[in-house]
């Protein structure tokens, strides 16, 4: 079975610009959940999507959003890019609503110049 | 401070070694605790998860939890070069506001020396 797949591996963008990041999750899997990764502040949760619907979210502003698809393919968003949103942006899939596992793909490298 | 601390490290041993991975936490709503393994430019790979207290075993992996204390541990035995990595502890929060929200710790970069 494959595993979660991400599209771009890698983006340069400029301040000020948009960018918008793709993820399929394993087959069968209908949770899809977007994290953050940095040096300075590590791997952070940024929101949660089940069944097209965005179940959580956390810590983060509004230029940062995302969507889900009926086949569960997520995307995410950030609008007007600053040079702190720099990082390595991870998309994880889980089974169902009532598993706890979530599973990681290789993410997407973002440099913002 | 931070809800999860985990040393980063760099922790380095001789292959063969046993090898003691740790976090703190503050937060006693979290529910499951997770051990995932990082290598550079990949996503993190899930190792072990537990719910309760005690030990749990997977190979030559052991992930402990202690519940009263709020800190959880990974034991690797007879460790090997291919097991150099970044380790991450990560845990969920309650059902209510959303089991897959996890908080990390800043993981602990481990080197086995061969």
């Amino acid at each position: 079975k494959a595993g979660v797949t991400q599209t771009p591996r890698y983006l340069i963008k400029t301040r000020g610009q948009q960018v918008t990041l793709s993820c399929s999750p394993i087959s069968g899997h209908r949770s899809v959940s977007w994290y953050q990764q940095t040096p300075g502040q590590g791997l952070q949760f940024l929101f949660e999507y089940f069944s097209e619907t965005q179940r959580n979210k956390g810590n983060f502003p509004g230029r940062f959003s995302g969507r889900q698809f009926s086949n569960s393919r997520s995307e995410m968003n950030v609008s007007t890019l600053e040079l702190g949103d720099s990082a390595l942006y991870l998309c994880a899939s889980s089974l169902g609503d009532r598993t706890y596992e979530q599973y990681f793909g290789p993410g997407t490298r973002l440099t913002v110049t | 401070q931070k809800e999860v601390e985990q040393d980063p490290g760099p922790l380095s041993v001789p292959e063969g070694a046993i090898v003691s991975l740790n976090c703190t936490y503050s937060n006693s709503a979290f529910q499951y605790f997770m051990w995932y393994r990082q290598y550079s430019r990949k996503g993190p790979e899930l190792l072990m998860y537990t719910y309760s207290s005690g030990n749990k075993e997977d190979g030559r992996f052991t992930a402990q939890v202690d519940k009263s204390s709020k800190y959880i541990s990974l034991f690797i035995r007879d460790s090997q070069p291919s097991d150099s990595a970044t380790y991450l502890c990560a845990m969920t929060p309650p059902e209510t506001t959303g089991r897959r929200a996890l908080t990390f710790g800043s993981g602990t970069r481990l080197q086995v020396q061969p």
